[in-house]
């Protein structure tokens, strides 16, 4: 009963190295979102998808670019990591409702720091 | 555009003692909230949430919520804590105005004492 799995946990990165972050959900959900996290200032959304083929753009998308290519995966890229980008992110998904997308389902979360 | 504000960064409560964390949105059309909780070092744990009908909500651990269109707000309540209550705690809205994202507040972080 995997849910929502993300990969790597934790990585270490220096600046201007690239990496992504890979988000699985087995639960067949239509929403996907990343989300980072910092101290004092809650989950602030970076970019989602509401199916597979489609993203958009959240509260704080620079820097980073997305793909979901498959409707259970949904891919986070940095392409040039900074500083700024240390955090801890977190994956999440979520069903389609009626009036809007369900409760959110959470990975486990990449703990990234950038040198 | 939506958004959640959630007043108090954090709240000290004595055990036993009643609980109420005040979460205030905005949001264009009828809104789908939630209350989430992350225990240090964990993920995050739906409380409870409100889509529709009874404006009063229970959830999981004895909390519950009253949703309140006319002042925005969707407060959470316990009437007795527990230690194992610390946390920090997080509303949200949704919804399809604004393109089926969710977003959260700031957080509210519950300390115990005995």
């Amino acid at each position: 009963n995997a849910g929502v799995t993300q990969t790597p946990k934790f990585r270490v990165l220096k600046t201007g190295q690239s990496m992504t972050l890979l988000c699985a959900q087995d639960m067949n959900h239509e929403y996907m979102y990343w989300y980072r996290q910092d101290p004092g200032m809650g989950l602030r959304l970076i970019h989602y998808s509401v199916g597979e083929g489609t993203t958009a753009k959240g509260e704080v998308p620079d820097g980073y670019n997305v793909s979901r290519l498959k409707k259970q995966n949904f891919l986070l890229g940095l392409e040039s990591a900074a500083p700024s980008q240390t955090s801890v992110y977190f994956c999440a998904s979520s069903y389609l409702n009626y009036g809007g997308p369900g409760e959110l389902f959470f990975g486990e979360g990449s703990r990234l720091t950038v040198l | 555009a939506q958004s959640v504000t959630q007043p108090d960064i954090h709240i000290t409560v004595s055990e036993g003692a009643s609980l109420e964390l005040r979460c205030n949105y905005s949001y264009g059309a009828t809104p789908y909230l939630f209350w989430y909780v992350q225990s240090p070092g964990q993920g995050l744990q739906l409380l409870l949430k409100y889509f529709s009908g009874d404006t009063l909500v229970q959830g999981i651990k004895g909390f519950e919520a009253e949703f309140k269109r006319s002042q925005s707000s969707f407060n959470l309540r316990k009437p007795s804590v527990h230690w194992s209550d610390a946390a920090e705690y997080f509303c949200a809205v949704a919804g399809r105005t604004g393109g089926f994202k969710t977003i959260f507040g700031a957080g509210t972080r519950l300390f115990v004492k005995a």
